[in-house]
């Protein structure tokens, strides 16, 4: 079935640091791809996404790019701030009709000091 | 405009005893998602609706768990007997089409401890 492999948590960073979160995936067919994020004490929101191969989704400064040949969608910032602290999750969609669930990883708590 | 609500935001129970979770989607949206998440882990699939069809339950982890959307709008999750492994975040999401490519969007989540 469905997987996604997130990188291990918690990552530490300074402010003003280049972030990257590494995510691969397991999929039949041509899944789109989505990092969602849940600030402290908020609900889960979406933070970019990506629904075909070398689409690139970018907000807030954060992008990732969809590729298909390597399997992976890691979440890149240049230049991180205290306000990025959150928990942010890979997911995925399956291309299949009657089947977009989203399957999500574990999950990387991102804590950014000053 | 409004988001996905979710009510009540915090429920405890006794083991033993039946819950429902309420969920009010965007308006318009035809599709609707359950899922639920243990402390430290993604949201895990439950169930999913499109209008009041239930299309897919495959993630509901017994038959104590029950889902409906008798109108195509709210819904209700409703757990029987609860046990202490049922605690956990349940979120609801909803989607304008259902299509893989669409954004979820999601409510609070009610937090459910059994004690």
């Amino acid at each position: 079935g469905d997987s996604v492999t997130q990188m291990e948590g918690p990552v530490t960073l300074s402010e003003e640091a280049f972030l990257t979160i590494n995510c691969t995936y397991t999929a039949t067919g041509y899944p789109s791809l989505f990092w969602y994020v849940q600030y402290p004490g908020e609900g889960l929101q979406l933070l970019l996404k990506a629904t075909k191969a070398d689409d690139k989704g970018s907000n807030k400064g954060f992008e990732a790019t969809y590729r298909k040949e390597t399997t992976s969608f890691h979440l890149e910032k240049g230049s991180v701030q205290v306000s990025d602290s959150a928990v942010y999750f890979c997911a995925l969609t399956s291309s299949n009709f009657g089947n977009e669930k989203l399957t999500f990883g574990t999950g990387t708590r991102l804590t950014i000091i000053p | 405009g409004a988001g996905v609500s979710q009510s009540p935001r915090y429920k405890v129970a006794k083991r033993g005893q039946d819950v429902a979770l309420r969920c009010d989607p965007i308006s318009g949206h035809v599709s609707l998602f359950w899922y639920q998440q243990a402390l430290g882990q993604g949201p895990e699939f439950l169930t999913y609706f499109q209008n009041e069809a239930q299309l897919d339950k495959s993630g509901l982890p017994s038959d104590r768990f029950f889902a409906e959307r008798p109108e195509g709008s709210v819904s209700t999750l409703k757990i029987q007997r609860t046990q202490q492994e049922d605690s956990a975040v349940y979120l609801c999401a909803s989607s304008l089409r259902g299509s893989s490519t669409d954004t979820q969007y999601f409510g609070p989540g009610t937090r459910l401890t059994v004690l």
